[in-house]
């Protein structure tokens, strides 16, 4: 079975400042990544993912999460944030081809990042 | 393009009652989902259908029944509602395997 942590549940910063959301994940197989953004009462988002290739992924609001298998992590960063960023933050993680599980997402709990002016 | 609907938006429901959350896609994807949002918990998978005339059973789903007549509905049924159901429920659909999954708006269901 496979599992997310998001070590933070909640990350204010002010407006411009960087900001990394951190996420790590346990699975004894292959995965694939992803990280989803939810605006206040909406659904999920697709923000970026890793299914395979160059480690680093970008979105094409300025984030990025770089894959590190040695450790298990896919934080997510930005360099300079903007209030409307604000929303709350879900990595997850599907296991490769294969399995019943393919396809399936697993959750972190999620992190809230506020921007503050 | 609609995407994905849902329905109710909201709903308040005693407990001991039945209700189906009804969710349709309009992408034509094979694939369709139903979790269940918990503060603290994220998201969490109740069932999942891979095709239409196939279903499977997810992380949480004591409680909660779906079929899967055709490709577009992925309808949810509590049978007997207790609070502990109390949750905002989304349905997502997605091409089979590890591709992207499009999310309705929620539905927000409290259990009294």
């Amino acid at each position: 079975a496979q599992s997310v942590t998001q070590l933070d549940s909640q990350v204010p910063v002010f407006e411009e400042a960087p900001v990394e959301l951190r996420c790590n994940y346990s699975s004894s197989v292959s995965v694939y990544l992803f990280w989803y953004v939810q605006y206040p009462n909406q659904g999920l988002q697709l923000l970026l993912k890793y299914l395979s290739g160059s480690t680093l992924v970008e979105s094409i609001n300025g984030f990025e999460a770089e894959f590190n298998k040695s450790q298990t992590s896919f934080h997510l960063r930005k360099p300079s944030v903007h209030i409307s960023d604000t929303a709350e933050y879900f990595c997850a993680v599907t296991r490769g081809v294969g399995g019943t599980s393919y396809g399936k997402l697993t959750f972190g709990q999620g992190t809230i990042l506020t921007v503050h002016p | 393009t609609a995407g994905i609907t849902q329905a109710p938006t909201s709903q308040i429901l005693a407990a001991g009652r039945s209700m189906t959350l009804r969710c349709t896609q309009d992408m034509r994807h094979n694939a369709m989902y139903w979790y269940r949002q918990d503060l603290g918990l994220g998201l969490r998978l109740i069932h999942y259908s891979n095709t239409a005339g196939t279903t499977g059973k997810g992380e949480v789903p004591d409680g909660y029944s779906v079929s899967r007549a055709n490709t577009d509905d992925f309808p949810l049924t509590l049978a007997s509602a207790v609070p502990s159901q109390t949750s905002v429920y989304f349905c997502a659909s997605s091409e089979q395997g590890p591709n992207e999954q499009f999310f309705g708006p929620g539905t927000r269901l409290t259990v009294l």
